[in-house]
């Protein structure tokens, strides 16, 4: 199984500010990594598919990169609609497994 | 409008059954991939199952398998979730979610259902 770890558990940061999430893989694969956003209540939404493509109707200011076990995911000028979890998940291979999680908090 | 709707849910004793049923509409159901991903009160994403298109092939997390079993039916664009022996470690809402694409089964999710809650409590 390919263990999702990513970190911080908690990030606080300032509307306008830049977000920095990152995900690392136990088991190194190409770029079948996706990252989901998810609000109290709410499905998860998609906003990454392979490793660093936007989703459709995904903001610009959402960007991700990585490849092998060390993937990340950027969010510019943090809007209010923006602090939520996020999740990243592998689907390079069964089982697919999510990460734990980031909150994006305000500060 | 491309949608998935949950149903089944409930509150259910240890060692009891229940099936989940997600309605897909706005979109080919024939030609997707469809999944069911479990969340825990409080707790992260955790994938439960996957079905291949025709229903041919079906993928299992090892905390699910041998209880729980995925089908489809393409006539009605209908997916579900047979849960047997279920434990209280079962509990969270359960969301279906479609493959984003229409060619590999390992794929990432971006459709989701809104979830059902299913509660494992004597």
């Amino acid at each position: 199984e390919i263990v999702m770890t990513q970190s911080p558990a908690t990030l606080s940061v300032s509307p306008g500010e830049t977000a920095t999430l990152s995900c690392r893989a136990s088991q190194s694969f190409s770029t079948n990594l996706a990252w989901y956003q998810q609000k109290p209540g709410q499905a998860p939404r998609l906003l990454i598919y392979g490793a660093s493509t936007r989703a459709t109707g995904i903001p610009a200011r959402f960007s991700a990169s990585g490849s092998g076990t060390e993937f990340t995911l950027t969010i510019n000028s943090l809007q209010s609609e923006d602090f939520a979890v996020y999740y990243c998940q592998q689907y390079h291979h069964w089982p697919l497994t999510f990460g734990g999680g980031t909150k994006v908090e305000i500060k | 409008d491309v949608q998935l709707v949950e149903s089944g849910g409930g509150l259910v004793m240890p060692g009891g059954s229940l099936r989940l049923s997600c309605a897909a509409s706005g979109f080919t159901f024939s030609a997707y991939s469809m999944n069911w991903v479990r969340q825990a009160p409080g707790k992260g994403l955790e994938w439960v199952s996957s079905i291949s298109t025709a229903g041919s092939y079906t993928y299992y997390s090892d905390s699910v398998k041998g209880r729980f079993s995925i089908s489809r039916d393409n006539a009605k664009n209908s997916l579900s979730l047979q849960m047997n022996n279920l434990r209280a470690e079962d509990t969270a809402v359960y969301f279906c979610a479609r493959d984003t694409s229409d060619y590999d089964i390992l794929d990432a999710f971006n459709i989701w259902g809104q979830g059902t809650l299913v509660t494992v409590s004597s």
